[in-house]
């Protein structure tokens, strides 16, 4: 199975600030098949990118993703207090499915 | 309101049995795979098990033959039947929607979960 390794593990930073994360795959994933979320204590995982790249509607454009073989990017341009969370990335290429171990994003 | 609420969730020695319930509403149930997907030890997330539109069946190994996996589109609903738990299997379920657009294997939808504890 494909085994993603999401770094750091956990980011500080402040409001108005830039985050970037990584998710590198341990193989090629196929297709681009890479999706990022968003998970906030007792709420339900948000999707935020699928495709790499591809923005799902209601999602403000300050959240951007890049990438492509084994190497993806999540990059939050402007953090609002409400994008203080865990993000984690999932690979649906390849069987099974396989997810990050996650990225806390913390003040 | 498109939404996904599970249940069934609890504490269980090992060994146990639990049936987590999956209710869906606002949109059409049986035109969408489903899924169950669970993180463990409050980081990392897992996918358990899917079910396709026609009722094709699908299990990670680490649960294969301890889960089964069940829908119901006349009542809108996902069950999970989980079987010789260990403690391992603690975690919070979710039940998860893919797209209705053949091709899109990511998960576009989730509920809020349901912790299960299994432990002495």
């Amino acid at each position: 199975e494909i085994v993603l390794t999401q770094s750091p593990g956990t980011v500080s930073l402040s409001p108005g600030e830039r985050a970037t994360l990584s998710c590198r795959a341990s193989q090629s994933v196929s297709s681009n098949s890479l999706a990022w979320y968003q998970l906030k204590p007792g709420q339900a995982p948000r999707l935020l990118l699928y495709g790499v790249s591809s923005r799902v509607t209601g999602i403000p454009d300050r959240f951007s993703g890049s990438g492509s073989g084994t190497d993806f990017t999540l990059t939050i341009s402007r953090l609002e207090p409400e994008d203080f969370a865990v993000y984690f990335c999932l690979q649906y290429g390849g069987s099974p499915r396989t997810f990050g171990q996650g990225t806390k994003v913390e003040v | 309101e498109v939404q996904l609420v599970e249940s069934g969730g609890g504490l269980v020695q090992p060994g146990g049995s639990l049936r987590l319930s999956c209710e869906a509403s606002g949109f059409t149930f049986r035109s969408h795979d489903m899924h169950w997907v669970r993180q463990v030890s409050g980081r990392g997330l897992e996918w358990v098990s899917g079910i396709d539109t026609s009722a094709h069946t699908y299990y990670a190994d680490s649960m294969k033959g301890r889960v089964t996996i069940s829908r119901e589109n006349a009542k809108n609903s996902l069950f999970l039947q989980m079987d010789s738990l260990r403690v391992g299997d603690t975690a919070v379920y979710y039940c998860a929607r893919e797209p209705a657009v053949p091709g899109n294997w990511y998960f576009d939808l989730w509920g809020r979960g349901t912790l299960v504890t299994v432990s002495s």
